[in-house]
């Protein structure tokens, strides 16, 4: 498809599971950012990557939190050992180059964790 | 961290009024964004600005972003129904050199037709 591909769209994990999100973002497209949206507010910033390498992970709630872009194209956000405060969105967002250039975002994964 | 104050925080209106909402930050940012989400899905890019004081258009909405580079406001003219969702403004702050997204808390729209 044209657009950033988020699965699942949809995950359930009991409190201690440990869950893998992925993200396929626009073909070409360099920079690639995380966010993570609570209910009723602002998506609020994750990490980012340069192709395959991670330049800020300074949004990362804790250690329990693991972002990888191996080839520079898909990601894998991973959660270990998950909370109940972990239950979420995460969305992830793509852009054609580095710089101030316009993010597209996919439809997100809504992550409860019970 | 950097905090964008979005107001109003919810607004009801009739089809075919004007929307006005705005977005203010206490630091400087290198640019503004609005968006829009529906339920269910992901911020869907509105209008970009990228210049103090540059005025855009897309359709019926209009964007601007504050000569003083701390605040930016979005008109919708003439609503629909489906103009219904969250709007968000995001920015860029200064210092910032790719494009890291701070957000506002959102602007709930709901159009009676």
């Amino acid at each position: 498809g044209a657009g950033v591909s988020q699965s699942p769209r949809y995950k359930v994990a009991k409190r201690g599971q440990d869950v893998a999100l992925r993200c396929d973002p626009i073909s070409g497209h360099v920079s690639l950012f995380w966010y993570q949206q609570a209910l009723g507010q602002g998506p609020e910033f994750l990490t980012y990557f340069q192709n395959e390498a991670q330049l800020d992970k300074s949004g990362l709630p804790s250690d329990r939190f693991f972002a990888e872009r191996p080839e520079g194209s898909v990601s894998t956000l991973k959660i270990q050992r998950t909370q109940q405060e972990d239950s979420a969105v995460y969305l992830c967002a793509s852009s054609l180059r580095t710089g101030n250039q316009p993010q597209h975002f996919g439809d997100g994964t809504r992550l409860s964790i019970l | 961290g950097q905090q964008l104050n979005q107001s109003p925080q919810s607004m009801f209106i009739q089809e075919g009024e004007d929307v006005s909402m705005n977005c203010t930050s206490s630091s400087i940012f290198n640019t503004w964004l609005w968006y829009k989400q529906d339920p269910g899905e992901g911020p869907v890019l509105l209008i970009a600005l990228y210049k103090a004081g540059e005025l855009t258009s897309n359709g019926r909405l209009t964007a601007q972003f504050g000569i003083t580079r701390k605040d930016s406001f979005l008109n919708i003219s003439a609503s629909i129904p489906s103009d219904v969702g969250i709007y968000f403004c995001a920015g860029t702050a200064g210092g910032t050199s790719y494009g890291k997204l701070t957000f506002g808390q959102g602007t709930i729209l709901t159009v009676h037709p």
